[in-house]
């Protein structure tokens, strides 16, 4: 089975400082990994996924297979990054696309 | 390009009422999904088709039906609404394990 857990629901932060959004997966096969992101009323977007290893608005995540996990970095956290992040997972061959609980990342100036 | 397009915006039914919600992309997608989103539990997958004439289950099917009645549209349908089933509804497409692509949202209240 599929399942994608995200420890924690809320994340708060001083502008500036460092961040990190958690994620673990469970799959048997080969997974593709995403973190999607959800501004205040816009609609749910890709952010990056792990195959294309790019920083895209200061993110990056590393998938790390022995630890399940592909975790959201950014080293300095900015008042725009205030958004719902959702980490994704679906197999390699297309099959269906399961997501996270969530997290709200908010940026205190 | 619209991307993809989900009717309506908002809803409010009355417990036992039905409902169909709509879903279209323009983008020649194989895969399409139907999610529920709802506070502290993100997002649910409730139906999902890997192609056109397929369909199967997802996590949380009860309560819904759906029909993919060509490439380009994927329909979910409510038979007999229930409270437990408010929730925003999104639709996405996607095509081979790259960008999916989301409807702009269908806020459904059941009273």
């Amino acid at each position: 089975a599929q399942r994608v857990t995200q420890p924690e629901k809320l994340l708060s932060v001083f502008k500036g400082a460092p961040v990190e959004l958690k994620c673990n997966y469970s799959y048997s096969g080969s997974p593709e990994l995403f973190w999607y992101v959800q501004y205040s009323r816009q609609r749910l977007q890709l952010l990056l996924r792990h195959i294309s290893r790019e920083s895209i608005k200061g993110f990056t995540a590393d998938l790390n297979k022995g630890e399940t996990s592909f975790h959201l970095k950014k080293p300095f956290a900015q008042e725009e990054d205030s958004a719902m992040y959702y980490c994704a997972l679906s197999g390699l061959y297309g099959n269906k696309l399961v997501f996270g609980a969530g997290t709200i990342l908010r940026v205190k100036s | 390009n619209a991307g993809v397009t989900q009717t309506p915006k908002f809803q409010v039914l009355k417990t036992g009422q039905s409902m169909t919600l709509q879903c279209a992309q323009d983008m020649n997608h194989n895969s399409m999904y139907w999610y529920r989103q709802d506070p502290g539990m993100g997002l649910r997958l409730i139906y999902y088709s890997a192609s056109e004439g397929t369909t199967d289950k997802g996590e949380v099917p009860n309560g819904y039906n759906v029909s993919r009645l060509n490439k380009r549209e994927f329909s979910l349908r409510l038979e007999s609404a229930a409270p437990s089933q408010t929730s925003v509804y999104f639709c996405a497409s996607v095509e081979s394990n790259t960008e999916a692509f989301f409807g702009q949202g269908t806020r459904l209240t059941v009273v």
